[in-house]
């Protein structure tokens, strides 16, 4: 089965500061990844989505994301952290049934 | 588009009680699922469907009943209601079972069972 490992409960930086949110997926055939971002008592949204077209995806918001197959890796990166980044981050892999996502990552933004 | 929407908002129950939380998309998309939310478990699948009359359990099924009777809505039935269930419900739908389809999730049931 798909899975997705999201190292890191918990990450805190400095307004205008790199964000880096790691995300390593295990598959036994090639990927489709996304990240997802949650808003304080909100559903979630959609940052951006690996489909295999391209390995450095952009989505919204400011965001990237490269795919890493010698990694198994697909890192969610912005260069500079803004106060409204604050939130939760799912990263999640994709099969023709389900969508299994990873246990999230707090992002806290310090002035 | 309304997108997903989820009704209600909140519940509370005893032990033991029945519900039924609802959710409808408006954008005639054929796969819809249901996921709850825990402190740092991230979204586990419970149940979903490609289709209408289709269902079929997903990663934490027990407990939990579904039915897709139309293509628009897809309830999560708890038939005896236990404080293990307490958790944030949300509806998610995309356009078919497709990977590659993001999916588009609803704002949310905070379900507290006493």
């Amino acid at each position: 089965a798909q899975s997705v490992t999201q190292l890191g409960s918990h990450v805190s930086v400095s307004e205008g500061a790199l964000v880096l949110l790691r995300c390593n997926y295990s598959s036994s055939v090639p990927p489709y990844l996304f990240w997802y971002v949650q808003y304080p008592n909100q559903g979630l949204q959609l940052l951006l989505k690996y489909t295999s077209a391209a390995t450095l995806v952009k989505g919204i918001n400011g965001f990237e994301a490269e795919f890493k197959k010698s990694e198994t890796s697909f890192h969610l990166t912005k260069p500079s952290a803004h106060m409204s980044d604050a939130a939760e981050y799912f990263c999640a892999v994709s099969d023709n049934n389900d969508m299994r996502f990873g246990a999230g990552t707090r992002l806290t933004v310090k002035p | 588009n309304a997108g997903v929407t989820q009704t209600p908002k909140f519940q509370v129950l005893k032990t033991g009680q029945s519900m039924t939380l609802q959710c409808a998309q408006d954008m005639n998309h054929e796969y819809m699922s249901w996921y709850r939310q825990d402190p740092g478990m991230g979204l586990r699948l419970i149940h979903y469907s490609v289709g209408a009359g289709i269902t079929d359990q997903g990663e934490v099924p027990n407990g939990y009943n579904v039915s897709r009777s139309t293509t628009e809505d897809f309830p999560l039935r708890l038939l005896s209601a236990a404080p293990s269930q307490t958790s944030v419900y949300f509806c998610a739908s995309r356009p078919d079972r497709a990977a590659y389809n993001e999916q588009f999730f609803g704002p949310g049931t905070r379900l507290t069972v006493l």
